[in-house]
């Protein structure tokens, strides 16, 4: 059973930066079938693709976050993470982690999301 | 970028009833070198993670019962329940993934309860 779990801090200051992190349990995140992916949802708003990484490192970002953004991939632990920097109140929200197949990006598992708030 | 355009933003529906929501890309997700639209719908009620229903426009994830189903080809596609069950009020979003990595979602519709 594929089960994703977010974490990081919920509070972050506004210039600075949002680190999260997703565990992997249930498979590999060494899968070649697989992307790994982070979604956004501001408050009372719709699903907002933020970026994907693969199991080998290469990584593909929403051109509007891509200065910003970095999503990075550890094996050895079965975790991938983002960091978003000089972070501002509209990056409130909350932060899901999700698996799609890879080449054909349809998100089949997700986390159960963790909330983020962008205040001084 | 591909826009996803949802439609109606919200409506409400008896128990029993249909409910249909569509959805409109602005441009073609049909592949015609294998005859597959690349076109996801998900579930997402109050306080949860969304869920997968439906991918390739009408393939049912495991598991979705059989009053979901997903219709169209090209640019407009439909998600249909064909008798709503109170436990189907949620925010319903489709997807496009013709251009994977670069994801789109539609805005969300509501069905709520008349």
């Amino acid at each position: 059973q594929l089960q994703l779990q977010e974490s990081g801090p919920r509070l972050v200051k506004p210039s600075e930066s949002l680190s999260l992190t997703c565990s992997v349990s249930g498979d590999s995140i060494s899968n070649s079938r697989y992307y790994w992916g982070w979604i956004r949802q501001s408050p009372g708003k719709g699903l907002d693709w933020i970026g994907t990484i693969y199991y080998n490192g290469i990584t593909y970002y929403d051109p509007s976050l891509e200065r910003r953004l970095t999503i990075s991939i550890d094996t050895s632990k079965n975790q991938f993470s983002l960091d978003l920097r000089s972070v501002t109140a509209a990056d409130t929200g909350v932060y899901y982690c999700a698996r799609c197949p890879a080449t054909i990006c349809f998100f089949d598992s997700w986390g159960q999301g963790t909330r983020v708030t962008v205040s001084s | 970028d591909i826009v996803m355009t949802q439609s109606p933003d919200s409506l409400a529906v008896s128990l029993g009833e249909r409910a249909t929501i569509d959805c409109k890309s602005s441009q073609s997700l049909l592949d015609s070198s294998n005859n597959k639209n690349y076109l996801a719908w998900y579930q997402q009620k109050a306080g949860q993670p969304p869920r997968l229903l439906i991918y390739w426009a009408s393939t049912r994830e495991s598991g979705v019962p059989d009053r979901f189903s997903g219709s169209g080809s090209g640019t407009d596609f439909t998600l249909t329940i064909s008798s709503l069950q109170a436990e189907d009020v949620a925010v319903y979003y489709c997807q496009q993934y013709y251009n994977t990595p670069r994801l789109t979602f539609g805005g969300g519709t509501t069905v709520e309860l008349k």
